[in-house]
């Protein structure tokens, strides 16, 4: 099956500590993001990758960091610099260039911290 | 970044009737108008996307009204069923290859 996969599905974490979700898809797209979602707020962009090893800050990248080491993959960093961790994390690709418009979401990852 | 508008924030619609989610958005890079279906729990599924070299683009029950000139465009669900209850959010592109995104409508279809 193709797809994106985030995992895991639910993460709990103390408040301090650093943790990384994981995104893969193997939709052979080149283009890949990170958007959080917290009610009433809609998607907003985090990060956004365009190839391997190259990426670019979202509007709300402050206290996130993120790796492109291969295709597949594009894992996020919530680190203990970011205020507000707890939200619901969407992993999303699409064939990037003038295609990056059209996105498909993985399932998604609730994280929260106390 | 530039806004985008969506309104209304949450819809009641009775089975069989006409759920209708407007947009506007300011300026855009790339002529490419998504709207996304979200279930609770759920990523977000892409479920009609228009590129306006024409004004309505129509997929089943759903159905994508676009204006240009208005900087506008519209998600109109036709004999709306209760399974359609779910958060829809449009969204636009910026200048970036990235998407902005409304801050979505709840949709509620009664029986």
């Amino acid at each position: 099956d193709g797809g994106i996969t985030q995992s895991p599905k639910y993460l709990f974490r103390k408040e301090g500590q650093n943790v990384t979700l994981s995104c893969e898809q193997n939709l052979n797209h080149d283009a890949m993001y990170w958007y959080r979602q917290d009610p009433g707020q809609g998607l907003r962009l985090i990060y956004y990758s365009q190839i391997v090893n190259d990426f670019q800050k979202g509007d709300i990248a402050e206290g996130y960091s993120v790796s492109r080491e291969k295709k597949e993959s594009f894992p996020l960093t919530v680190t203990s610099a970011q205020k507000n961790p707890t939200a619901f994390y969407l992993c999303a690709s699409s064939l990037g260039g003038t295609n990056s418009y059209e996105q498909y979401f993985g399932p998604g990852t609730r994280l929260t911290v106390t | 970044q530039q806004q985008v508008k969506q309104s209304p924030q949450s819809l009641i619609v009775q089975k069989g009737g006409i759920s209708i989610i407007n947009c506007a958005y300011e300026n855009t890079a790339f002529d490419y108008f998504p709207w996304y279906q979200q279930f609770p729990g759920k990523g977000p599924a892409l479920l009609i996307a228009i590129r306006p070299d024409v004004s309505e683009k129509k997929e089943g029950r759903f159905t994508i009204s676009f204006n240009k000139s208005a900087k506008q465009f519209s998600l109109h669900i036709m004999d709306s069923q209760p399974g359609d209850s779910a958060t829809y959010f449009c969204a636009a592109p910026d200048s970036g290859y990235a998407l902005n995104f409304g801050k979505g409508t709840s949709l509620l279809v009664t029986p």
